[in-house]
């Protein structure tokens, strides 16, 4: 089955802790992107990857961090330093080309207690 | 910057009838995408439909057709034989084309309900 996966489906948080967010993909996407979704809003980008080893910073990009050492995997680290982290958070991915269409995974609310 | 906006920020249609979603975008770009993406309760976001720009014909996907109109900068999404299953959340978005145009820019979406 190919396909995005993120994990886990929700998390809680106290504040001032780090915490982490999983996406995997199967679908040999050079590209990966994280997407913040709050109520009543459209998505915001917060961080993409081209390939492995580089990534970019979206629009919402400060207090959240990225790594891309595989090209499966673009886990989301939410820090201390993101003032309201509460949120919906989707991770998509394509291929490399500007014309490919953004698949999504299922999500992970995450909520700080 | 470009901007995406969906006025009707809520809209319902009885089962089996059609209904039009509308979104309108600002750009000064001449080549881009655009895209109505579905979002049910469970959240995932899923594509319906896209666009190109250069291309004159409106895409077509069974039973979701788009009417775009490039001068008036207007994408709206025709939905026909409603069922109770396309009750959800839809977003249009635009994407530019060239290098380093990754990103979406979504409108803030229209919640559609579907009456039995």
């Amino acid at each position: 089955d190919g396909g995005i996966t993120q994990s886990p489906k929700y998390l809680f948080r106290k504040e001032g802790q780090n915490v982490t967010l999983s996406c995997e993909q199967n679908l040999n996407h050079d590209a990966m992107y994280w997407y913040r979704q709050d109520p009543g809003q459209g998505l915001r980008l917060i961080y993409y990857s081209q390939i492995v080893n580089d990534f970019q910073k979206g629009d919402i990009a400060e207090g959240y961090s990225v790594s891309r050492e595989k090209k499966e995997s673009f886990p989301l680290t939410v820090t201390s330093a993101q003032k309201n982290p509460t949120a919906f958070y989707l991770c998509a991915s394509s291929f490399s080309s500007s014309t490919d269409t953004q698949y999504f995974g299922p999500g992970t609310r995450l909520t700080v207690l | 910057a470009q901007t995406v906006t969906q006025s009707q920020p809520e809209m319902s249609v009885q089962e089996a009838e059609t209904v039009t979603l509308s979104c309108t975008y600002d750009t000064s770009e001449s080549d881009y995408y655009l895209f109505w993406y579905k979002q049910p309760p469970s959240r995932q976001m899923i594509l319906v439909i896209r666009q190109e720009a250069y291309k004159q014909q409106n895409a077509t996907e069974n039973r979701f057709s788009v009417n775009f109109q490039k001068a008036a900068k207007s994408f709206s999404l025709k939905i026909s034989d409603s069922q109770l299953g396309d009750a959800a959340m839809y977003f249009c978005a635009y994407r530019r084309v060239g290098a380093g145009s990754y990103q979406l820019t979504f409108g803030k979406g229209t919640k559609l309900s579907v009456i039995p």
